[in-house]
């Protein structure tokens, strides 16, 4: 049974920095794409980050571009993200997501149950 | 960066009647397009992708279609189970855009 379980949220001040960490299981971890998705408090999903299987390729929505870094452990079936200069509009659920690419189609099947990030003074 | 809208993004349904949500991107993006289910504390649970296909496990009252810029998603008979809020995605290019969502509640 594939399983992603976030951890590492919890409530930080402005300006501060927190890591996330997203264990997988029950698929071949090295083979698949990863994703952070986040939702703020009420709002919708947004989009954070992209890592390839090698991490030969990555990208960053512009929101966090620079100030966060997603990368993953193949060896420990691990994801993770490193959040710099928090902000208060980083505030959200974090999700990391596995991608499935194909010839022909992307899609984020699998989501863990996210971790709650919370940046106030 | 390719902008998801999404109509409505608010629906009041009974059970069974027939939904449609329309997505609409700002340039084509051919069918590279899923959609997701959520419910309130739930992480999303992908429904359809390449625009059309539904994901294995997902009643086949929900149906996906479209290309290039105008999607939809169809709800043939709703459910009880299926009020939630519903989002669609592009997958043809960075960032990895989703719509805004479209919440269908209960009438």
């Amino acid at each position: 049974e594939v399983q992603l379980v976030e951890s590492g949220g919890g409530l930080v001040k402005p300006g501060g920095s927190l890591r996330l960490s997203c264990a997988a299981s029950g698929f071949t971890f090295s083979s698949y794409s990863m994703n952070w998705v986040r939702q703020a408090p009420g709002k919708g999903l947004e989009w954070v980050s992209s890592i390839s299987s090698s991490s030969s390729y990555i990208y960053y929505a512009d929101s966090v571009k620079g100030r966060f870094t997603i990368s993953r452990d193949n060896a420990k079936n691990s994801l993770y993200l490193q959040m710099n200069s928090l902000r208060a509009e980083d505030t959200a659920v974090y999700y990391c997501a596995r991608e499935v690419v194909t010839l022909r189609s992307y899609y984020f099947d699998y989501w863990g149950q996210g971790t709650l990030v919370t940046v106030s003074s | 960066d390719i902008q998801l809208t999404q109509s409505p993004s608010f629906l009041s349904a009974s059970v069974g009647d027939r939904v449609t949500i329309t997505c609409r991107a700002s340039q084509g993006i051919s069918s590279y397009l899923a959609w997701y289910q959520q419910k309130p504390g739930k992480a999303p649970k992908l429904l359809i992708y390449a625009a059309s296909t539904l994901q294995s496990g997902v009643p086949s009252r929900f149906s996906g279609s479209g290309s290039g810029t105008e999607f939809t998603l169809t709800i043939s008979s709703l459910q009880p189970e299926d009020f939630a809020t519903y989002y669609c995605q592009q997958l043809n290019s960075y960032p990895r855009t989703f719509g805004p969502g479209t919440k269908v509640d209960i009438k």
